[in-house]
């Protein structure tokens, strides 16, 4: 394994529709985060795992977004209902807990929502 | 919240150019990282930031955190144009997750 994956790297959908991405993490990575990043600006944190423990949740995340990770390996990110302003770079991330951790990046799901 | 505020957001420069870019936050950092990023593709990790006054090089870019922990720079020798991309800073909290500025956007054109 060499790095971070996900799946699809590219969806279009029409609006109202339920979309869902997947993560793999690096093998050994017990940490794994969620972004969202938008044109002009840095990636924002959506939410995190560690193990199969989902942590934390962004305020900004509403309710119509949920994650998991049921083994602590794999994750999944679905949208339901998407809005045009889901439409979005979605950035997953894994790290080595604890202390400070380095995060690396997958390529990213692009979301178009019409 | 803690801002990171990145300067320039835009920067376009000549082949061989020096340039350097500043990541700024009213609050302490514990780290810093610096990230690159490609259009259509994630930040690729460039340096880990954690004592204050601390200088690392990577090639061409030197990566310096300020004495109170507070701002931190990215100076790029001789740029080409294959550095071009977006570079981030970004925190850590205690948490783990990260907290990213802005970017900055650099264009080398040859």
């Amino acid at each position: 394994d060499t790095g971070v994956s996900q799946d699809p790297r590219h969806k279009i959908t029409k609006r109202g529709q339920n979309v869902t991405f997947r993560c793999d993490p690096i093998s050994e990575h017990n940490r794994l985060y969620w972004y969202r990043q938008t044109l002009g600006q840095g990636p924002e944190f959506l939410t995190y795992f560690q193990n199969e423990a989902q942590l934390e949740k962004s305020r900004l995340l509403s309710d119509r977004f949920s994650a998991e990770r049921p083994k602590g390996s794999f994750s999944t990110l679905e949208i339901q209902r998407t809005e045009q302003g889901d439409s979005a770079m979605y950035l997953c991330a894994s790290s080595l807990a604890p202390e400070f951790s380095e995060q690396y990046f997958g390529p990213g799901t692009r979301l178009t929502v019409t | 919240t803690q801002l990171l505020e990145q300067s320039p957001q835009f920067l376009s420069i000549q082949e061989g150019e020096n340039l350097t870019v500043y990541c700024n936050s009213s609050s302490v950092f514990s780290s810093l990282q610096w990230y690159r990023q490609e259009p259509g593709e994630g930040p690729v990790l460039l340096v880990t930031v954690v004592t204050g006054g601390e200088v690392k090089k990577l090639k061409r870019l030197t990566f310096q955190f300020g004495d109170a922990r507070k701002d931190s720079s990215l100076h790029i020798t001789a740029a080409q144009p294959g550095d071009t991309g977006l570079y981030l800073c970004a925190r850590n909290t205690n948490a783990g997750k990260s907290t990213f500025g802005d970017g900055t956007t650099l264009t080398v054109k040859p």
